[in-house]
């Protein structure tokens, strides 16, 4: 069964850092990997999907990257605000199955 | 504008007690799924739909009970086999198995 694991599991960074939150997953035959935001007490918020034909997508200050080969994603975040502090949650779905998420990663950034 | 609505947002259930958790999608999308989260642990899928009239168990589907009548309309019931049911339930849909996820507000249920 697909494992994915998120490191680090909280992450402290401040005011206009650029950080890195990186996903790894044990089974490389992926259909697709996203990226989600949590914040406490909500649902979750889609971030960026990445195909498993692609390596990278972005959205704004956002850039997911998709290395296959080597069961890795990283989510690069510049110039970071305090209002992106919140879970990110990494997923993977091989072929045929369900989501596979990992235990997500805690962001706080300080003013 | 279209979205995933979830009813209710908090839940209290006694002991006992069948609990029914109402997911709504106005995204015309034909998949649709819940998720069950606890603290420390990544979300763990329930049951999930692909198409209306069809339904297929997820990890952890014992205790839980669904149907697909509409294809906007996925509830979820609790029921009083599940052990241990207090958690925060999350509902999400797509346009097919494989597609980009959307997930709803989510509803906590608490077991009193």
């Amino acid at each position: 069964k697909q494992e994915v694991t998120q490191i680090p599991a909280a992450l402290s960074v401040p005011e206009g850092e650029n950080l890195v939150l990186n996903c790894s997953f044990t089974d490389s035959a992926i259909y697709n990997l996203q990226w989600f935001r949590q914040d406490p007490g909500k649902g979750l918020t889609s971030l960026l999907l990445i195909q498993s034909s692609q390596r990278e997508q972005t959205s704004g200050r956002l850039n997911a990257s998709l290395d296959k080969s080597s069961g890795r994603s990283t989510l690069y975040i510049a110039a970071s605000q305090p209002g992106d502090s919140a879970t990110y949650l990494c997923a993977v779905q091989n072929p045929g199955d369900a989501l596979n998420f990992g235990k997500g990663t805690s962001l706080l950034v300080t003013p | 504008d279209g979205g995933i609505t979830q009813s209710p947002k908090y839940l209290f259930r006694k002991e006992g007690q069948n609990v029914t958790l109402s997911c709504e999608q106005n995204l015309n999308h034909d998949a649709m799924y819940w998720y069950r989260q606890d603290p420390g642990q990544g979300l763990r899928l329930i049951y999930y739909s692909q198409i209306v009239n069809d339904f297929q168990k997820g990890d952890i589907a014992e205790g839980y009970s669904v149907s697909r009548e509409k294809k906007e309309s996925f509830p979820l019931t609790v029921t009083s086999a599940q052990k241990n049911p207090t958690a925060f339930y999350l509902c999400a849909s797509s346009i097919g198995r494989g597609g980009e996820q959307f997930f709803g507000p989510g509803t906590r249920l608490t077991v009193l």
